[in-house]
């Protein structure tokens, strides 16, 4: 079963545009990360945030949590070709015993930015 | 410095056959976790080990799927009898430190059962 979900499934915009796209889960949790994954590849870790963090940035990225709402936020500015991928959420959940980082994984969003 | 990684990178097996999975850690990395992605999925765990202690084999999805660490680097996912269903992309992920910590993911092996 799969922690988060992904919203939305598919994004097509232009290179210039900016691209969102929202994650939501279910249980507590430690901290979400974000990967992405170029098709047949491996995926590439692109921010983590912890829980006690509502935003952060990297580069062009731009994340935010809000854990009132179990839900993150992923945006990517100035979007190029390159950043065609699949980008996925993970969440690592709290437990009562120290965390050794296991990742529950949404089903992604995959998105197409034309030239 | 080298990536994790995986190989092969792509297996054909016939339905029946068992195979085995290798990955490289980065080195030095204390935590080792196997992911299994079915096309157009996310990955789901299967399991983690702890130097050579697998802590966690809860995502295994059936006792024909074995992982082991024996020396605290390179593990291997053998999946035994396979079957279609077991037609996926199985990744390896490393992080330096037990705990909550980026996880550097491998190429991944793509299995095709037929």
């Amino acid at each position: 079963s799969q922690q988060g979900e992904e919203d939305p499934q598919a994004l097509s915009i232009q290179e210039g545009e900016n691209a969102t796209m929202n994650c939501s889960y279910k249980t507590s949790i430690n901290n979400l990360q974000w990967y992405r994954q170029n098709s047949g590849r491996g995926l590439v870790h692109l921010i983590l945030i912890r829980s006690n963090e509502r935003e952060k940035h990297s580069g062009r990225l731009r994340v935010t949590l809000d854990t009132s709402k179990k839900s993150s936020s992923l945006l990517i500015t100035a979007s190029r070709a390159a950043d065609t991928a699949s980008y996925f959420c993970a969440t690592d959940a709290r437990r009562t015993t120290d965390s050794w980082g296991k990742l529950q994984f949404g089903a992604g969003t995959q998105v197409v930015v034309t030239p | 410095g080298a990536g994790v990684s995986q190989s092969p990178r792509y297996k054909v097996a016939k339905r029946g056959q068992d195979v085995a999975l290798r990955c490289d850690p980065i080195s030095g990395h204390v935590s080792l976790f196997w992911y299994q992605q079915a096309l157009g999925q996310g990955p789901e765990f299967l399991t983690y080990f702890q130097n050579e202690a697998q802590l966690d084999k809860s995502g295994l999805p059936s006792d024909r799927f074995f992982a082991e660490r024996p020396e605290g680097s390179v593990s291997t996912l053998k999946i035994q009898r396979t079957q279609q269903e077991d037609s996926a992309v199985y990744l390896c992920a490393s992080s330096p430190r037990w705990g909550i910590d980026t996880q550097y993911f491998g190429p991944g092996t793509r299995l095709t059962v037929l």
